[in-house]
């Protein structure tokens, strides 16, 4: 069954600084990878997609990420943190065929400080 | 830009009521899904849905809950008798294809008193 990890709960980052948000899957077959973004009392939106093209994959708002299939990693990151940013990310993984449900990460609250 | 519905918004019950949660996904989609998020914690799968049938269910998805599409453009989550623990936010979601990108409601927030 597929899987996701992230590591770290919440990340603090100043604003400008660099954003890192660590995402690890397990997936038995060739998995679908997503980052959304949740704003307070908002549903989720998506923020990128790596459906087995670019290993490195440019989305919204400035962010992108890197599949790295040795490392089973698909880390997101953004060079200069905004105020806007501040959210909660998850990192989902679409995997097994049947219903192609899409499991989600627990979650990586981000605080961007002024 | 077309989105997916739900209604209501915040939704409160007493303990061993019914509660039909609505949602109207975009309109060629073909796959939906229930997923509820307790507060604070993480985004869990519930059902998915198509072709008319549910093609995968999770534990959590047990004989209380059921799904159905009534007709051409609602999907609906029935809980038959809410406990406390089932107070979360629901989000309804759909996708035009499997394993492409989920597009979620805003969510229903559902109390149990």
């Amino acid at each position: 069954a597929q899987s996701v990890t992230q590591l770290g709960s919440h990340v603090s980052v100043s604003e400008g600084a660099l954003v890192l948000l660590r995402c690890n899957y397990s997936s038995s077959v060739p998995p679908y990878l997503f980052w959304y973004v949740q704003y307070p009392n908002q549903g989720l939106q998506l923020l990128l997609k790596y459906t087995s093209a670019a290993t490195l994959v440019k989305g919204i708002n400035g962010f992108e990420a890197e599949f790295k299939k040795s490392e089973t990693s698909f880390h997101l990151t953004k060079p200069s943190a905004h105020m806007s940013d501040a959210a909660e990310y998850f990192c989902a993984v679409t995997g097994e065929a049947g219903g192609f449900k899409t499991i989600f990460g627990a979650g990586t609250r981000l605080f961007v400080k002024a | 830009e077309p989105e997916v519905t739900q209604t209501p918004s915040h939704q409160v019950t007493q303990m061993g009521q019914e509660v039909i949660l609505r949602c109207v996904p975009i309109s060629n989609h073909l796959y939906f899904y229930w997923y509820r998020q307790i507060l604070g914690q993480k985004v869990e799968f519930l059902v998915s849905f198509y072709n008319n049938e549910i093609s995968e269910k999770s534990e959590i998805f047990d004989d209380q809950f059921s799904v159905e599409r009534p007709d051409g453009s609602n999907f609906t989550l029935k809980i038959r008798s809410t406990k406390l623990e089932d107070s979360a936010m629901y989000f309804c979601a759909s996708s035009q294809e499997g394993r492409k990108t989920l597009y979620f409601g805003p969510g229903t927030r559902l109390t149990v008193t």
